[in-house]
């Protein structure tokens, strides 16, 4: 089955801890992107990438870092700099990054307390 | 003014009816659209893009877009039950690499 996946799906950590979320493809997409959705406003972008090796900065990206080292996977790690790190995170990709039509992933759900 | 705007809703009809979920948008350069479905809990799932001025269709669901207006909608016919989710407007700005989202019309259908 072609999709994507992130795991996992519900993230317990306490403040101050770094954590990374995972987020894998197997639709041969170049572009992939990481939100994140919150109660009343909507999805906000953290990073994209449109290529290997190649990622921007979304609106929110402070506190948050990627890599992109294969075409597959994108993580997003978290870490402690991110003041208000609870959120439903989502993975998104497309096929070409001219080409809008995001699929989404699962979603992960992280609860930092 | 916010990028993309809907109704948070939220929106109720009886089953069978249709249901007109509505969106605006700022930047008048805006070239492509898309209506994402999100259940409660769970991703968002595509169900609609649209490029150019007029309806498209698919199924039971229509999409139209007025860039005059800087208005696009989503209709959906024969509304049933399992419709019943928030619907996320979402469009790529002029000169921008990335979707811009509203924050989603709560949709109830009634049995």
């Amino acid at each position: 089955d072609g999709g994507i996946t992130q795991s996992p799906k519900y993230l317990f950590r306490k403040e101050g801890q770094n954590v990374t979320l995972s987020c894998e493809q197997n639709l041969n997409h170049d572009a992939m992107y990481w939100y994140r959705q919150d109660p009343g406003q909507g999805l906000r972008l953290i990073y994209y990438s449109q290529i290997v090796n190649d990622f921007q900065k979304g609106d929110i990206a402070e506190g948050y870092s990627v890599s992109r080292e294969k075409k597959e996977s994108f993580p997003l790690t978290v870490t402690s700099a991110q003041k208000n790190p609870t959120a439903f995170y989502l993975c998104a990709s497309s096929m070409k990054w001219q080409a809008y039509e995001q699929y989404f992933g699962p979603g992960t759900r992280l609860t930092v307390t | 003014q916010k990028e993309v705007e809907q109704n948070s809703g939220p929106l109720s009809v009886p089953e069978g009816a249709i249901a007109s979920l509505n969106c605006t948008y700022s930047d008048r350069g805006s070239q492509s659209f898309f209506w994402y479905r999100q259940y409660s809990g769970k991703s968002p799932e595509l169900i609609m893009s649209i490029y150019s001025n007029g309806d498209k269709e698919d199924g039971r669901f229509t999409a139209q877009l007025n860039k005059a207006s800087q208005y696009v909608s989503l209709l959906i016919r024969d509304s049933q039950p399992s419709d019943s989710a928030t619907y996320l407007c979402a469009v790529k700005k002029s000169g921008a690499n990335n979707l811009f989202f509203g924050t989603g019309t709560r949709l109830t259908v009634i049995p």
